[in-house]
């Protein structure tokens, strides 16, 4: 029963390339969310998504930064035209189909991003 | 989403057991208290929750005070394995994944 799946586990990038993160979710589980923490800093909620639908994407950057779930396949988050700023750890996770308290969500290894 | 209060860092002996305080007391009748750590460079684990009842699982007890106002992660039997950053969050039922991770404690188990 693997757990939250991402890839690549570690990716460099120069300013002004693009940078795609996959996620796959647990087995049985709907709900993805991307958080993202930067060096010395705290997890910060990005996006939350379901298959094919974004639900709340209140803490994506409002520029160059787009996520999707597709009903096949894993979740991407994408960043384009990234620059120095961007470099942190991405992590996804994953829950099955909500219910009101259900905040027990199953993180992923992290996808570690450096722009050079 | 309530705010929530931790030390910034705390250390234990290994063997004995680990008593991470937290206060909240903003917290409203529907919030929720969970518990997640993050060890070194790995993603956040899931650890418990609870809403005003004390709750116990496989890996530790949660203990909330009657006014809910503060509560208490108890790891029974701290390991090396358990040095991590913890986290205390409070949040309502409809808040669906969109957790607020504050700065959290440093639990530091020595040998």
């Amino acid at each position: 029963n693997a757990g939250v799946m991402q890839n690549p586990r570690h990716l460099v990038r120069r300013r002004g390339q693009e940078a795609r993160l996959r996620c796959s979710p647990m087995k049985g589980h709907s709900h993805v969310y991307w958080y993202r923490q930067l060096p010395e800093e705290g997890l910060k909620f990005m996006v939350y998504l379901q298959k094919e639908n974004i639900i709340d994407e209140s803490g994506m950057p409002k520029e160059r930064f787009s996520a999707e779930f597709p009903k096949e396949g894993p979740s991407i988050l994408r960043i384009q035209q990234v620059v120095r700023g961007d470099s942190a750890a991405y992590f996804c996770a994953s829950s099955p189909p909500s219910r009101p308290g259900a905040n027990v969500l199953t993180f992923g290894a992290g996808s570690r991003l450096t722009v050079l | 989403d309530a705010k929530t209060t931790q030390p910034t860092s705390m250390d234990c002996a290994e063997g004995r057991a680990a008593n991470l305080p937290c206060n909240h007391s903003t917290i409203s009748g529907n919030e929720y208290v969970y518990w997640y750590r993050q060890i070194h460079s790995q993603g956040p684990q899931y650890i418990i929750h609870g809403l005003k009842n004390n709750e116990t699982n496989e890996m530790a007890s949660l203990i909330i005070t009657e006014d809910r106002k503060s509560s208490t992660l108890i790891l029974p039997h701290a390991t090396l394995r358990d040095t991590a950053v913890y986290y205390c969050i409070v949040t309502g039922g409809t808040s669906y994944g969109k957790l607020t991770f504050g700065q959290g404690t440093i639990l530091t188990v020595h040998p």
